[in-house]
């Protein structure tokens, strides 16, 4: 039980170009699922927590025009890097947490994206 | 806030030895604690939790760890390890007292196993 997916597992795109990447939970409901960053041999940094049907909470420093988050439904949330830029390079992480499972957050097994 | 401190950067193990690594926290109550493993290029995979009760707690692959409150700890223990226990291994703390959602980490432990 308690298993999350994302969608892709590795992308390479264009600079300017935007990507979406999608965080599931696939046999439990989150009304919360937590979006991270992290850079090689360091740990991860949220970037925003994302609430079902209400908007995204960023953390400090993350541009929230950048980096689009959508919780449309208990079991996905949707992060779209908009113009992306090889700095925005980076493994993305997302977890999710349980409607009736308190607080423990479950991982998604991450993104790589790599913007040329 | 919350902090939470893993003082070993890099661990190495030789296969069948103990193993115990360090995670101190900072919160002014007891806090929601888990250990993470995370293997290269992989999600993390939760290894074990503590919110209340027992201070020693048993998880997944063999692994204990034991919440010593005098000492704001919660370190992370195997009585003998397996290469496939090469990884790296993170700490985090929840805050419940303030409803926060939030999970603070450390800063890992890379576990390197030698033969």
């Amino acid at each position: 039980g308690a298993v999350v997916s994302q969608h892709p597992s590795w992308v390479i795109c264009k600079s300017g170009t935007s990507v979406k990447i999608e965080c599931r939970s696939l046999d439990f409901q989150a009304t919360t699922m937590f979006w991270y960053r992290q850079f090689p041999k360091q740990s991860l940094m949220l970037m925003a927590t994302s609430n079902e049907g209400s908007k995204a909470t960023y953390e400090q420093g993350v541009e929230k025009d950048k980096f689009l988050i959508n919780h449309a439904s208990l079991t996905l949330s949707t992060l779209t890097v908009t113009s992306a830029h090889p700095e925005d390079s980076s493994f993305y992480i997302c977890s999710a947490r349980e409607v009736a499972g308190g607080e423990t957050q479950y991982f998604g097994p991450g993104t790589r994206l790599l913007v040329l | 806030a919350q902090s939470v401190t893993q003082p070993d950067i890099h661990i190495t193990v030789s296969e069948g030895a103990s193993l115990e690594l360090r995670c101190n926290y900072s919160y002014g109550a007891t806090p929601y604690l888990f250990w993470y493993v995370q293997s290269p290029g992989q999600g993390l995979q939760l290894l074990l939790k503590y919110f209340s009760g027992d201070t020693l707690v048993q998880g997944i692959k063999g692994f204990e760890a034991e919440f010593k409150r005098s000492q704001s700890s919660f370190n992370l223990r195997k009585p003998s390890v397996h290469w496939s226990d090469a990884a790296e291994y993170f700490c985090a703390v929840g805050a419940p007292l303030f409803g926060n959602e939030k999970l603070t980490f450390g800063t890992g432990t890379r576990l390197t196993i030698i033969p």
